[in-house]
């Protein structure tokens, strides 16, 4: 079936700009996170939301970030006023349910800020 | 807070040896371990999870292992080849998700 899918692959955009990335999760699945990984630096969890309970935004790096997801299903990542730091490829995951299921990641969408 | 170490960082070996990947974490109260691999330019690959309950899991010529008390975990690839060159990751979720940095095996011809 379908698997994970994020849009767009890629994007650049200049600095101060507003981004929008998108992730739509494998049907049926409750659970959506994302993750970031910079250039030469491991995985970055940022958040993830579990049905329709509020979303765990510990690991959002600023106020600039902000995520959600309508109607269960598809998921935006916001970045406001981008900075070049915030250039990184964003991962979207999703599982059956939060804890002890099996995550399953999109391909990602490499974002550069200039 | 949760910390998870991979070793090595990278590894290089001849095709047809086993080897063996190593993972660490400091906080024994996890839900599961996964391991993935990330091939370049690509998304993760998940290969194996491990419940908290459980003492390993076997795909193929993979086995991952758990030990929970000692915080611990370990990916054994068994006869190796060129197209398992990747970077392989190590995820544990206990509050969240946390990630290692990775190893990178590249296997020769």
């Amino acid at each position: 079936g379908a698997g994970v899918s994020q849009s767009p692959s890629n994007k650049v955009t200049e600095k101060g700009k507003d981004v929008e990335l998108r992730c739509d999760p494998i049907s049926g699945h409750t659970a959506l996170y994302w993750y970031r990984q910079s250039l030469g630096q491991g995985l970055e969890f940022l958040i993830y939301f579990q049905g329709n309970s509020a979303p765990d935004k510990s690991g959002l790096p600023s106020d600039r970030f902000s995520a959600e997801r309508t109607g269960g299903s598809v998921s935006t990542l916001t970045i406001q006023r981008t900075q070049q730091e915030d250039s990184a490829v964003y991962l979207c995951a999703s599982s059956l349910r939060q804890d002890s299921y099996e995550q399953y990641f999109g391909p990602g969408t490499r974002l550069t800020v200039t | 807070k949760q910390e998870v170490t991979q070793i090595p960082a990278a590894l290089s070996v001849p095709e047809g040896e086993n080897l063996v990947l190593n993972c660490s974490f400091t906080d024994s109260a996890i839900y599961n371990l996964q391991w993935f691999r990330q091939d370049p330019g690509k998304g993760l690959t998940s290969l194996l999870l491990i419940q908290s309950s459980q003492r390993e899991q076997t795909s193929g010529r993979l086995n991952a292992s758990l030990d929970k008390s000692s915080g611990r975990s370990t990916l054994y690839i068994a006869a190796s080849q060129p197209g398992d060159s990747a970077t392989y990751l190590c995820a544990v979720t206990s509050n969240d998700m946390r990630f290692g940095a990775g190893t990178r095996l590249t296997v020769k011809p």
